[in-house]
């Protein structure tokens, strides 16, 4: 699987859009992105994934570059509630039960009151 | 439907102690995997199954073994425990399909003194 590279932490003002990079840049064509978020010690939460296009759901958006090699995870409106630990993962799913997320260190996000 | 549970929440063993940690899940899901997360550091798969009679090794499986029950149930076990098992334990479950995510358990706190 492709290695992500995330900042180790960042800031974002309550109410305000947070944007967490990825980079990823040996991505295979058929390795779909993934994000994943760790609030304080809680088993982790899935949040959104995408191969290329654009995607959006109710908790966030997810913005791939044409290239694939760099994506973007956007909260629109921060709350307190989404401090926490993003994980961008890249990942194989074959369906067949080999799919696996490796976990590195995240980004820790602050949302600041 | 409560997801995925384990059992049990938090556990205190000393080295050369044995132990088994139960997983269950409710979400007919064919596969599930064992992760520890050590402090500051993202998940590490130790074990997974991809189906019903099916185990596998993952990135650190020394000193665990593993036992699909049923499609339901995944347990997780330590034959003689060892200080560097301490960490946290989290279970979690996939269905079928490109498009479906892993849910995780609320996770076990273990120390092994």
């Amino acid at each position: 699987d492709a290695k992500t590279t995330q900042p180790p932490s960042m800031d974002c003002a309550e109410g305000r859009a947070a944007n967490l990079p990825c980079n990823h840049s040996t991505i295979s064509g058929n390795e779909y992105v993934y994000w994943y978020r760790q609030i304080h010690s809680q088993g982790p939460q899935y949040i959104i994934h995408g191969l290329k296009n654009n995607e959006t759901n109710e908790m966030a958006s997810l913005i791939i570059t044409e290239d694939r090699k760099s994506s973007t995870l956007i909260l629109p409106h921060a709350t307190l509630r989404d401090t926490a630990v993003y994980y961008c993962i890249v990942s194989r799913s074959s369906g067949a039960g080999s799919y696996q997320l490796t976990f590195g260190k995240g980004t820790k996000l602050s949302v600041i009151p | 439907n409560a997801g995925v549970t384990q059992t049990p929440k938090f556990q205190v063993l000393k080295t050369g102690q044995s132990m088994t940690l139960q997983c269950a899940q409710d979400m007919n899901h064919n596969s599930m995997y064992w992760y520890r997360q050590d402090p500051g550091m993202g998940l590490r798969l130790i074990y997974y199954s991809a189906s019903e009679g099916t185990t596998d090794k993952g990135e650190v499986p020394n000193g665990y073994n593993v036992s699909r029950l049923n499609k339901r149930e995944f347990s997780l076990r330590l034959e003689s425990a060892a200080p560097s098992q301490t960490s946290v334990y989290f279970c979690a479950s996939r269905g079928q399909g490109h498009t479906d995510t892993q849910y995780f358990g609320p996770g076990t706190r273990l120390t092994v003194l």
